[in-house]
């Protein structure tokens, strides 16, 4: 079975401070994403990687920056934590499309990250 | 407009009953994946589709590719099916990102 796992379930940061999150899977997923997740918003992409140091903005990435030095970890960075940032995160991976045209992603059990 | 919807958004139900969520897609390639999120917040998925119905215990999943709509059926549902069940749709062949519903929260009551 994939396993993603997330450095922490639940964290409590003050406003300003250097946050990372981090993201391992164990099943040489290509493909790993960082998702925030907010009542009534549903599930919204952060950065998508698909390789090693390869990354992509997705739909509201302002605020953070993403490190994936190896293929097996995925690393979101808070900058300088803001209120406004208090969310669920969920990091998730895929195999790569390897010749299909869609594979199912495989997620973490979330990060509640509260900020003060 | 969002380009996947779900409805309802909340539903109560009494253990036993039939359950329906819908999902409806206006972007995205033909397929769709059913998600569920227990409280506490761990995503697992349920399935993934593009055409017919699939089953897997109590949980039935069909797709209508024409008409881009989904629904999710529970039978015989017990307390432990309450869950958030996320329908979400890849944005384009040979990308695995995904679109996501808003979900349905489900709360079964014995």
């Amino acid at each position: 079975d994939v396993k993603v796992t997330q450095s922490s379930r639940y964290l409590v940061k003050r406003t300003g401070e250097k946050v990372f999150l981090e993201c391992v899977q164990d099943m040489d997923h290509e493909n790993m994403f960082w998702y925030r997740q907010d009542p009534g918003l549903g599930l919204r992409l952060i950065y998508f990687s698909y390789d090693v140091k390869m990354k992509e903005k997705g739909d509201i990435p302002e605020g953070y920056s993403v490190s994936r030095e190896k293929k097996e970890r995925f690393s979101l960075i808070l900058e300088s934590a803001s209120t406004n940032q208090t969310s669920m995160y969920l990091c998730a991976s895929s195999p790569g499309t390897s010749g299909r045209f869609y594979n199912e992603q495989f997620f973490g059990p979330g990060t509640r990250l509260t900020v003060l | 407009k969002n380009e996947v919807e779900q409805s309802p958004q909340n539903l109560t139900a009494q253990e036993g009953e039939f359950i329906t969520i819908n999902c409806s897609y206006s972007v995205g390639i033909s397929a769709l994946h059913w998600l569920q999120q227990h409280p506490g917040g761990g995503i697992v998925s349920l399935f993934m589709l593009s055409s017919g119905k699939k089953k897997h215990g109590r949980l039935i999943a069909t797709i209508n590719i024409q008409e881009k709509h989904s629904s999710l059926h529970i039978t015989a549902s017990h307390p432990r099916d309450s869950a958030v069940y996320i329908c979400a749709v890849p944005m384009m062949r040979n990308t695995d990102k995904l679109i996501f519903g808003t979900g349905t929260r489900l709360q079964v009551f014995p």
